[in-house]
């Protein structure tokens, strides 16, 4: 299966600002997947990123808030936009392929 | 609307013996379901996976029970080791394994402490 570094491992940041989040993966992947989990909450996909086209979201997530990138079938980017104290999860990548290997995480703390 | 529950949000268990982590699900299209296991400051790590096609599935100390009509799924492993303390996610998907895969929906998780 893939091995996916994901980074910053963590982070805190002033409300207002925005954080972009890289994965990248060692091997070529046709889809990209971008959760989030909340405290206490499961693992919520926010998006799809395939390369060569736009994200897919899923109700409740948009574009300006999560801009995504996939430049290329190794490597994807999430930022969170205009941060709010709200914004506090881990958020975490993962490829398609056996089992759904997931990058380590970020863990988001907005202040 | 959470479609895959995991309604025990802890479980502590001895060393040595068998641990057990429920899952339930309410879709009736979802036909592949997934285990988890995450230590803290790391991602989720896959486990083990069961088709619907299946009731069992076993790898070594641990084995997952599917119940179609019930909707549920377990996850048993024996005999438990402290090492297996972490959070388990159960996730669930309703493409077909083998072909391209649908998003998974996960569980809350069940944090299981194995005590010596």
């Amino acid at each position: 299966s893939a091995v996916i570094s994901q980074k910053p491992s963590r982070d805190i940041c002033q409300r207002g600002t925005s954080l972009t989040i890289q994965c990248q993966v060692d091997s070529q992947v046709t889809m990209m997947f971008w959760y989030r989990q909340q405290p206490g909450q499961s693992l919520t996909l926010i998006a799809t990123a395939n390369q060569g086209s736009e994200a897919t979201y899923e109700s409740g997530f948009v574009i300006d808030k999560f801009p995504i990138s996939r430049p290329n079938l190794t490597f994807s980017t999430l930022t969170v936009s205009n941060m709010s104290p709200e914004d506090s999860s881990i958020y975490l990548c993962s490829d398609l392929g056996n089992g759904y290997t997931f990058g380590s995480g970020t863990r988001l703390t907005v202040v | 609307d959470q479609q895959v529950k995991q309604n025990s949000p802890s479980l502590s268990v001895q060393e040595g013996r068998i641990s057990i982590l429920n899952c339930d699900y309410t879709n009736s299209m979802f036909d592949y379901f997934l285990w988890y296991k995450k230590y803290p400051a790391e991602g989720p790590t896959f486990l083990i996976s069961i088709s619907s096609i299946k009731d069992k599935n076993e790898d070594g100390r641990f084995t997952v029970f599917l119940n179609k009509s019930a909707k549920h799924l377990s996850l048993h492993i024996v005999p438990s080791q402290p090492g297996d303390s972490a959070v388990y996610f159960c996730a669930a998907s309703s493409a077909d394994r083998g072909s391209t895969l649908g998003r998974l929906y996960f569980g809350r998780g069940t944090q299981l402490t194995v005590w010596p």
